[in-house]
Order: structure tokens, then sequence, then C-alpha cells
């Protein structure tokens, strides 16, 4: 599975929206970008995921580039329950079972 | 979303001494999954629970260490053997249903290892 890339840290107002980044240079073809989030002292939860359209559900949308390199997770209007760490995971949808490999992700940090 | 029961919650154990977690979702999922989360870092998968077959492990993970049993289709357990501090951190488990290619968590076992 592709490796990727995300700022360690970002700061939301709350009321606004956050645009979380994700390099994923090397993603193939076959792989789906995956976003998950985790509030302090839970397991993770499941966001949003995509392969080439953007994407939009009750929680977020998902702007995935046209070369397919990058994508952005977006928080239309941050609120003091979106601080969490938000993690970025690139794989091929059948692998192995399922699994996730998880990266050091995201922190943010909604203030009021 | 699938509920998932992990236990215990909490525990303080031992240097050298055990310590089993189970796993109990609400219905059949066709893949279980446990990861280690140390202190101030991300998740790391330890290794996949197969039903009725020996677990495979991540590279770093061995058996001996942590000893995995998946009886049925719901219910799994993780054994933190022979325990040090280093082990200390917290062990969740996840579970994929066959026809929903989402993660869902337990919210985990927060082990403290003195």
């Amino acid at each position: 599975d592709a490796k990727t890339t995300q700022p360690p840290s970002m700061d939301c107002a709350e009321g606004r929206a956050a645009n979380l980044p994700c390099n994923h240079s090397t993603i193939s073809g076959n792989e789906y970008v995956y976003w998950y989030r985790q509030i302090h002292s839970q397991g993770p939860q499941y966001i949003i995921h995509g392969l080439k359209n953007n994407e939009t559900n009750e929680m977020a949308s998902l702007i995935i580039t046209e070369d397919r390199k990058s994508s952005t997770l977006i928080l239309p209007h941050a609120t003091l329950r979106d601080t969490a760490v938000y993690y970025c995971i690139v794989r091929f949808f059948y692998n192995q079972g399922g699994k996730l490999i998880f990266g050091q992700g995201t922190e943010l940090s909604v203030k009021p | 979303s699938a509920v998932i029961s992990q236990k215990p919650s909490r525990d303080i154990c031992q240097r050298g001494t055990s310590l089993t977690i189970q796993c109990q979702v609400d219905s059949q999922v066709t893949m279980m999954f446990w990861y280690r989360q140390q202190p101030g870092q991300s998740l790391t998968l330890i290794a996949t629970a197969n039903q009725g077959s020996e677990a495979t492990y991540e590279s770093g993970f061995v058996i001996d260490k942590f000893p995995i049993s998946r009886p049925n289709l719901t219910f799994s357990t993780l054994t933190v053997s022979n325990m040090s501090p280093e082990d200390s951190s917290i062990y969740l488990c996840s579970v994929r249903y066959s026809t929903n290619e989402k993660l869902f968590f337990g919210s985990g076992t927060q082990l403290s290892v003195l």
C-alpha cells in the first residue's frame, strides 16, 4: 500500500472549515484513499473514502486531485468535538482482508 | 455500525505476568484485527485473527508473545505474555464485515505494566 504524508498538527477556528491535506504521490490506480479519526481515548472512527471522484457524506467531504497524488479532507463547519487525530490511509480495496496500516496522522485542534 | 465490546477496558499488571484481552462483536464478521497504540504514537497492526486457524502476524510480532485465538466469527482474544513495562499500551480490536469495506474499532484496553 502507498505511503501517505500529513502535517503533524493543524489548528482551526470553531465554525470554520477545516481542510486537512494528505500527499500520496506513489498511489496506484487500484488504491483507495481512506480517512479515519481518533478522538482522545477512543478507537478510530471511519469518516470517508474515495477512489477518483470527490465524495461527500454527513461527516465530511473528500477532494482528490485529478492525478490522485494528493487529497484533502474537509470538515465544513468544525466544532470542538472535531478535535482529534486524523489519519489518511491508502490501500487496495481488497487487500489482505481489509487491514489498515496507519501513519502518524494530523492532530487537529479546533479552538473557540 | 458495529457494537464491539472489549474487556477489560483497563488493567494494571505486574512484570512477568500475562493478560488476556477479549473482543466480542454483536454479529458475525469476516475479519478481525488487533492493533497496539503505544503512548503518544499511532496505531500498529499486531496481527489478523483468522477463524479456525493460526493468526497472521505482522513483522516484529510473534505468536509466543501475542497468542491470539478466534474460535468463531464473533469473538477473539489477544494475550500479552510475560509482560514488561514496554508492553504498556492501548490494545484495540477492529473488525470488518463481509459486505462492508469499513473497519470498526473497539474502545480499546489500556494496559499498564509495572
